[in-house]
């Protein structure tokens, strides 16, 4: 079956910092991507996504690249904000009745 | 632009009390519907999913049911709730079948405590 597997957290970074939350997945066929962040009390919002290898998703700063060859979308920003910080959720889905396969999640603190 | 509600926001029930929590979409036909619950730290596990009105499939064997009486509507209930049943509960749409490279669209959830 289809697995994600998130880096683990939490992770506290200073404001300006530099992110990586890795993200490396198992799945039959091509699966589209997806990072997700959930703010304190709230539910889930797409961050951005890929459909295909090599795709780049991006929003807010953030990005995450495709790669087919390591299954892997790591989510990078390179400047992080204070409001940033949130529980971010890497996922995968590959049709059938659109269902996702959600990673456990991980927590960002940025500190100022 | 569609929508979703969920609600109560919030409940406190005692074990042993029924549920119901119900989730509806505006804007958009035919969606596929999804239940989550996700413990506190926890990832999120599919409860539930739909694929059209009477159309429920279960992932998780529990005490726990689903219905659809309407297009875009969503209940999640329980005929007797258990301590283990304590979490957040989050709804979700996404496009319907053909679409697989479309997101999820999560409510706002509903955070249910047991006593």
């Amino acid at each position: 079956g289809n697995s994600v597997t998130q880096m683990e957290g939490p992770v506290t970074l200073s404001e300006e910092a530099f992110l990586t939350i890795n993200c490396t997945y198992t799945a039959t066929g091509y699966p589209s991507l997806f990072w997700y962040v959930q703010y304190p009390g709230e539910g889930l919002q797409l961050l951005l996504k890929a459909t295909k290898a090599d795709d780049k998703g991006s929003n807010k700063g953030f990005e995450a690249t495709y790669r087919k060859e390591t299954t892997s979308f790591h989510l990078e920003k390179g400047s992080v904000q204070v409001s940033d910080s949130a529980v971010y959720f890497c996922a995968l889905s590959d049709g059938g009745a659109g269902k996702s396969t959600f990673g456990d999640g991980t927590t960002l603190t940025v500190k100022p | 632009s569609q929508t979703i509600h969920q609600w109560p926001a919030t409940l406190v029930q005692p074990v042993g009390s029924p549920l119901s929590l119900e989730c509806t979409v505006e804007g958009t036909s035919n969606p596929n519907l999804y239940w989550y619950r996700q413990a506190a730290g926890r990832g999120l596990q599919l409860l539930f999913y739909s694929v059209g009105i009477g159309q429920i499939s279960s992932e998780v064997p529990q005490n726990l049911s689903a219905s659809r009486p309407q297009d875009r509507q969503f209940i999640l209930s329980s005929k007797k709730l258990l301590l283990s049943d304590s979490g957040f509960y989050l709804c979700a749409w996404s496009l319907p079948r053909g679409s697989s490279n479309q997101p999820q669209h999560f409510g706002d959830g509903t955070r249910l405590s047991i006593l």
